[in-house]
């Protein structure tokens, strides 16, 4: 079965600084897509990015960049030039299934704050 | 926001009692699934809805139960209602078919059981 591991509960960042949130997983199917979701309190999950295991390229989307090390089985999330509306949780998943069936496995989540 | 809505937003319930919860995908998207979220924990996968079938189920007892109508909506049903069953209720829609792999949340419906 797949898993993933966060292994910070909690983390703290001033405005305007870069962060990273940890996240390392284990699978043995070859094909596997990794994703982060914000969560704010109003509960929403909301994509943020998806890196594919074949993909060759750390996938970046705007201020968020994924540190994806295939042989250390990681893929944490930086987040660049922290803003107070970062605030919230944040997921790792991975995609565990093939074809029509696929499910997203989620960590245990990590809470940012962000002070002013 | 994703298009993807849920209803009710929030729901008390009694120990005992049956709950439906709705879910409406966002347009174009063929596939739904269910997601419950206690407190303190990431979203656990409950089950999918591909085409109005079941195509997936996680670890959950059978009185958790879905329905998908023709236009892709979703219902789950939860009967027999227990305390460990208050959570936040997310589904999500998404399209089952070529490279798709994104799966759009909705704002979610946290339930309470007392």
């Amino acid at each position: 079965a797949q898993k993933i591991t966060q292994t910070q509960p909690g983390m703290f960042v001033q405005e305007k600084e870069a962060v990273t949130l940890d996240c390392t997983y284990d699978t043995s199917d070859p094909s596997y897509g990794l994703f982060w979701y914000k969560q704010p309190s109003s509960g929403e999950m909301i994509f943020l990015i998806y890196q594919g295991s074949y993909d060759q390229q750390n996938a970046t989307e705007g201020r968020y960049s994924l540190n994806f090390q295939k042989a250390r089985k990681s893929a944490n999330l930086v987040i660049s030039a922290s803003q107070l509306g970062d605030s919230a949780m944040y997921f790792c998943a991975m995609r565990e299934g093939r074809g029509g069936f696929q499910k997203l496995v989620f960590g245990t989540g990590t809470r940012l704050l962000v002070s002013p | 926001e994703t298009g993807v809505t849920q209803s009710p937003t929030h729901l008390i319930k009694t120990r005992g009692q049956q709950v439906t919860l709705r879910c409406s995908s966002q347009s174009g998207h063929n596939t739904v699934s269910w997601y419950q979220q206690a407190l303190g924990q990431g979203p656990q996968f409950i089950f999918q809805y591909y085409r109005e079938e079941e195509n997936g189920r996680g670890n959950f007892p059978p009185r958790f139960s879905g329905l998908q109508f023709p236009n892709y909506s979703s219902e789950l049903n939860v009967n027999a209602l227990e305390l460990d069953d208050s959570a936040l209720y997310l589904c999500a829609s998404s399209l089952a078919e070529g490279n798709s792999y994104e799966q759009y949340f909705g704002p979610g419906t946290r339930l309470t059981v007392t």
